[in-house]
Parts: C-alpha cells; sequence; structure tokens
C-alpha cells in the first residue's frame, strides 16, 4: 500500500536556525513528489514539484531535494514568516490525480 | 490570475441534512479533485473529475458524490451528514490530469452538529 510520513511531527526553530524536514514514502511507480504549505485555516500553498531522484528546487529560503526513498525540505536561515504546516504528497502513475499525503510537519519559528 | 474560488467557505449543518459545496477552478485548468482534511486523518482524496467524467473516486462511503460542468467548475455533495462528516473539504483543479501539479481553494468548512 502507497504512503508517505513525515517527520518530525513539529519543530520549533529560532528564527535564522536552519534545518530540514524529511518525508519518506513507499509507492509503486513515482510519477510526482510534491511540497505544500498550509496555514492554519487555509489551503495548502504549492511549494516544489520533483519527479525524479537526484532532482532539486529552490525559492527563497527554501530547498526540495529528493532520493529514491524520500525527499528533503531543507529551510535556511528561517524567518517567523516560514510558520506553518509543510505537507508532502506522492503521486503514482496509476492514480491519475489521487495524491497521497503525509500527515505534515508543524513548524513553528520564533523571533 | 484568480485562483481555485471555493463558496461557501463556513457553513453549519444538522445530522441527516445534505449539503453541496461549489468550486471555481482556476481559468483554463480543466481538473478538479475533491479532498477531506480532518485533524485525524490528514488529507484524504474523495474524487476527481475531468472534462465531466469521474476519473477517479477514494474510498468514501456512497454518500459523497460529486459533478463538473461543461464550464468545469464542479461542485460536492453530502447527503444524511454523520458528525464524523466535519472537516474541511478542499477543491484543487490542473490543467490536465496525469501527473499535473494541483492547485488548492482556501476550502469550505463544514460543522455537522
Amino acid at each position: 500500500e502507497d504512503q508517505v510520513t513525515q517527520s518530525p511531527e513539529a519543530l520549533r526553530l529560532q528564527e535564522g536556525e536552519s534545518s530540514s524536514l524529511n518525508c519518506s514514502y513507499t509507492v509503486s511507480g513515482l510519477r510526482g513528489l510534491f511540497w505544500y504549505r498550509q496555514d492554519p485555516g487555509k489551503g495548502p500553498e504549492f511549494l516544489f514539484t520533483l519527479y525524479s531522484a537526484g532532482e532539486e528546487k529552490e525559492k527563497e529560503r527554501l530547498k526540495a531535494t529528493l532520493t529514491k526513498k524520500e525527499s528533503f525540505l531543507h529551510i535556511t536561515a528561517p524567518k517567523p514568516e516560514d510558520s506553518a504546516t509543510y505537507l508532502c504528497a506522492v503521486q503514482a502513475y496509476n492514480y491519475g490525480q489521487n495524491f497521497v499525503f503525509g500527515p505534515g510537519t508543524r513548524l513553528s519559528v520564533l523571533p | 490570475k484568480a485562483g481555485v474560488t471555493q463558496t461557501p467557505r463556513y457553513l453549519i449543518k444538522t445530522r441527516g441534512q445534505q449539503v453541496t459545496l461549489s468550486c471555481s477552478p482556476i481559468s483554463g485548468h480543466r481538473s478538479v479533485s475533491w479532498y477531506q482534511q480532518t485533524p485525524g486523518q490528514g488529507l484524504q482524496f474523495l474524487f476527481e473529475y475531468f472534462s465531466e467524467t469521474q476519473r477517479n473516486k477514494g474510498n468514501f462511503p456512497g454518500r459523497f458524490s460529486g459533478r463538473q460542468f461543461s464550464n468545469s467548475r464542479s461542485e460536492m455533495n453530502v447527503s444524511t451528514l454523520e458528525l464524523g462528516d466535519s472537516a474541511l473539504y478542499l477543491c484543487a483543479s490542473s490543467f490536465e490530469t496525469d501527473g499535473n501539479t494541483i492547485y488548492f481553494g482556501e476550502g469550505s468548512w463544514l460543522t455537522v452538529v
């Protein structure tokens, strides 16, 4: 059965303290891995799509990487406005647009 | 460019009633999918529509249904509401189906009392 796990469940960082979030997945035929950011009471906001092992994408203080078993979201010198829940999702070749989401990592960045 | 629009944003219903939620996708997007988000289960796939046809369906009872119109707008309906149906219902759209990034709306908060 395809599944996605994320760790840690929650993470508290001081402003400027860099760290990484992990997304581990088991899927039969990965079509794509997606990262989203979700603020309380709002819908998920798209961040990155990764398609193959070794691929990396960057946006401001965020960098996403992908291996055959997991993906990392690296946050460099975070700011309080980076506080949110970060969701990882995978899409398999036989699923159409059915994305399987992980439980998320709740990030808090303290000033 | 306008994003995905969902209405209503908040609603309260009584057990046994039915509810219809509406979604307008990003202009030009033809695929619309629906997700249920709860604290306990996270984001779970309900169904996807493309060119007015349901392409995929998640593991939800038949009380959950949907449809898509010729202008790509979509509605989902939940009949005979149960307390456990209280959740954030999210609509997402993409240009095509099969592999495209999906973009979410702000969601409809449903509370069943």
